[in-house]
């Protein structure tokens, strides 16, 4: 595609659900990047792909979250068991080489969890 | 732990004038900064700066990196309202299973008034 996409973009949940947010890469980017946005904050690194493959998920903050990628497509962030410090907006990056070349940003999902 | 800080945190001018963001950094083999302009949710990417180009210029907007000193100035002349936006640092190091992590620094709040 044109550019990174996440969907949703705006996800209001119960304390307790389990929620699954999803990326598109641009099309070719072999690399993809999950970070965390709190509110008035920097962004915190979760976790990368190169391929389908994740080789440092130490930024999951619990064991709640995890991350799949399949192939050099399509990403999922799922968080179980949602806890009120879980809101945020989650950004999805995506770039053509790992680490080497510039990271493009989609446009987030902002989830609120109640 | 790699750190990435920015100053000043928080910036107010007023249109025309020029300003300069600041970002140093502390991390084990270096890579790349890069730079980016936050508006709403998605950061939107400005530079990339490398050992083999520590200075680039779009228009307004120029960065350079000093490898010395261990870090990059964010110049913007001319500074229009559009220009208001948090302006976020990011360090690409390390090797191995962390190659693929970004680290960003706070991020610095512009307000440009007319």
């Amino acid at each position: 595609g044109a550019g990174v996409s996440q969907s949703p973009s705006n996800k209001v949940t119960e304390k307790g659900k389990d929620v699954e947010l999803r990326c598109d890469p641009i099309s070719g980017h072999t690399a993809l990047y999950w970070y965390r946005q709190r509110l008035g904050q920097g962004l915190e690194f979760l976790i990368y792909f190169q391929g389908n493959s994740a080789p440092d998920k130490s930024g999951l903050p619990s064991d709640r979250f995890s991350a799949e990628r399949t192939g050099e497509s399509v990403s999922t962030l799922t968080i179980q068991r949602t806890q009120q410090e879980d809101s945020a907006v989650y950004l999805c990056a995506s770039s053509f080489y790992l680490g080497t070349s510039e990271a493009f940003f989609g446009q987030g999902t902002r989830l609120t969890v109640v | 732990e790699d750190k990435v800080v920015q100053s000043p945190l928080s910036l107010v001018v007023h249109e025309g004038d020029t300003v300069t963001l600041n970002c140093s950094y502390e991390v084990t083999n270096f890579r790349s900064l890069l730079w980016y302009k936050q508006e709403k949710k998605a950061p939107t990417f400005l530079f990339m700066l490398t050992s083999s180009g520590i200075e680039k210029k779009s228009g307004r907007l120029s960065s350079i990196l000093d490898k010395k000193e261990l870090s990059s100035i964010l110049n913007i002349t001319a500074t229009q309202t559009g220009d208001s936006a948090i302006y976020l640092c990011a360090v690409g190091a390390g090797g191995g299973t962390s190659y693929g992590k970004l680290t960003f620094g706070q991020g610095t709040i512009l307000t440009v008034h007319p």
